[in-house]
């Protein structure tokens, strides 16, 4: 079965300070992978994808992300966190030929503070 | 959350009874699709829709329909066969029903049972 997961529910990073959210899949076929970003009782926030091409993906706000296939990670990342990071990040995968669906992680709540 | 607008924001349903959640986008996006969202488990595809007056079952279609009538609207209606309709409903966008491409997402409805 397809599947993504993020390890941490939570990370925690001072301000100022590089920041990790880690994205493991689990998919048969070439993903296409996403980040959003959702801050409290909103909706999601689009950060960036990956579909093919460089691994290094860049997006919105400073983030950016490397696609590692051997390692079947996404992880997303920030040279110097600001407190305004502070939300809830999910990591999504669509699968060739199906229609667009999304199948997201659980979602890890980064804490930035000053 | 610019283009797509949900109504209402806030929800409130009695046992038993039936209710519709609004989507409209002025994107001209072809896709629309429905998610619901529990603490801790991400997002769940619902019902999606490639196409007016078609759409297809996602992962936790049951006690849930839907219609798409015009290319701009996606209602969703929550009926008395939900047993557990409390959650946060986002619907979201894309130009095309492809697997590259980005879902763009509404401000969400958040229902609650009384």
């Amino acid at each position: 079965a397809q599947s993504v997961a993020q390890p941490e529910d939570q990370v925690n990073v001072a301000e100022g300070n590089p920041l990790t959210v880690k994205c493991t899949y689990s998919v048969s076929g070439n993903p296409y992978l996403f980040w959003y970003v959702q801050y409290p009782n909103r909706g999601l926030q689009f950060l960036l994808k990956y579909i093919t091409g460089d691994n290094l993906v860049k997006g919105s706000y400073g983030f950016e992300a490397e696609f590692n296939k051997s390692q079947t990670s996404f992880h997303l990342k920030k040279p110097s966190a600001l407190v305004s990071d502070s939300a809830l990040y999910f990591c999504a995968v669509s699968l060739y030929n199906q229609g667009g669906k999304l199948i997201f992680g659980q979602g890890t709540e980064l804490s930035v503070k000053p | 959350d610019g283009g797509i607008t949900q109504s209402p924001k806030y929800l409130f349903r009695k046992e038993g009874q039936n209710v519709t959640l609004s989507c409209e986008q002025n994107l001209n996006h072809d896709a629309m699709y429905w998610y619901r969202q529990d603490p801790g488990q991400g997002l769940r595809l619902i019902y999606y829709s490639q196409i007016v007056n078609d759409f297809q079952k996602g992962d936790i279609a049951e006690g849930y329909s839907v219609s798409r009538e015009k290319k701009e609207s996606f209602p969703l209606t929550v009926t008395s066969a939900q047993k557990n309709p409390t959650a946060f409903y986002l619907c979201a966008s894309s130009l095309l029903a492809m697997s590259t491409d980005t879902q763009y997402f509404g401000p969400g409805t958040r229902l609650t049972v009384l």
